[in-house]
């Protein structure tokens, strides 16, 4: 069984700092990694789909990188607002499988 | 707004009783998902659509069926739903092949609870 894991489970960073995430999937029939951000209430919204070794993608204040020799993917994002606040999800697609982590919950406090 | 749309956005059934989650589209497009996510888990991927092919996820319970009409709906049936059932249940569409490099853009969801 092939499993995808978010760390950390959860995050309180205060407003104005920065901070990042991972997402750790199995390295072998990678094809792409999906990020995605779930804000309480809302359906999730796609922010990132990476597929190749090295990748960084970002998108205002927050960026992604990939290293799918090594299995993970960071998500960071720079001077956290209050409407940072939400899941961070990711999901790998392998060739057989679609796998999702249970995300990191993220808290900015103000 | 093209968009997916659930309904509804709450649903609560008896135990054993048949019950139907809708989902439908205006982004045309030809995949469609059904997720099952439960409080604090990884969503869990009942089955999907690429057109008119079912796949079903190997793991996904008899209990769950689902039926696609047209490009446009797709229906989730849980045919004696369990106390175990009680979840929300997502409805995603992407364009293209399943997963793959193309985002899944999501509805609201449905929560379900078995009394």
């Amino acid at each position: 069984i092939l499993n995808v894991e978010q760390s950390p489970q959860s995050l309180h960073v205060q407003e104005g700092d920065s901070t990042n995430f991972t997402c750790s999937f199995p390295s072998s029939n990678f094809y792409a990694l999906h990020w995605y951000r779930w804000e309480t209430a809302k359906s999730p919204e796609a922010l990132f789909v990476m597929t190749l070794n090295g990748d960084e993608k970002k998108k205002g204040r927050i960026s992604a990188t990939l290293n799918t020799k090594e299995g993970y993917s960071y998500l960071y994002i720079k001077g956290s607002q209050p409407e940072d606040s939400a899941t961070y999800l990711c999901y790998m697609d392998s060739n057989y499988q679609l796998i999702w982590g249970a995300g990191t919950k993220l808290i900015i406090k103000p | 707004d093209a968009m997916v749309i659930q309904n509804p956005r709450y649903q609560v059934t008896q135990f054993g009783k048949p019950v139907t989650l809708s989902c439908s589209q205006t982004l045309n497009h030809n995949v469609m998902y059904w997720y099952q996510q439960k409080s604090s888990q990884a969503p869990k991927l009942l089955f999907h659509y690429y057109d008119k092919d079912f796949n079903n996820e190997a793991d996904t319970p008899d209990n769950f069926q689902s039926r696609r009409p047209n490009t446009s709906f797709c229906f989730l049936d849980i045919r004696s739903p369990g106390l175990g059932d009680a979840a929300m249940y997502l409805c995603a569409t992407s364009r293209g092949g399943r997963g793959r490099n193309q985002p899944q853009h999501f509805g609201d969801g449905t929560r379900l609870s078995i009394l």
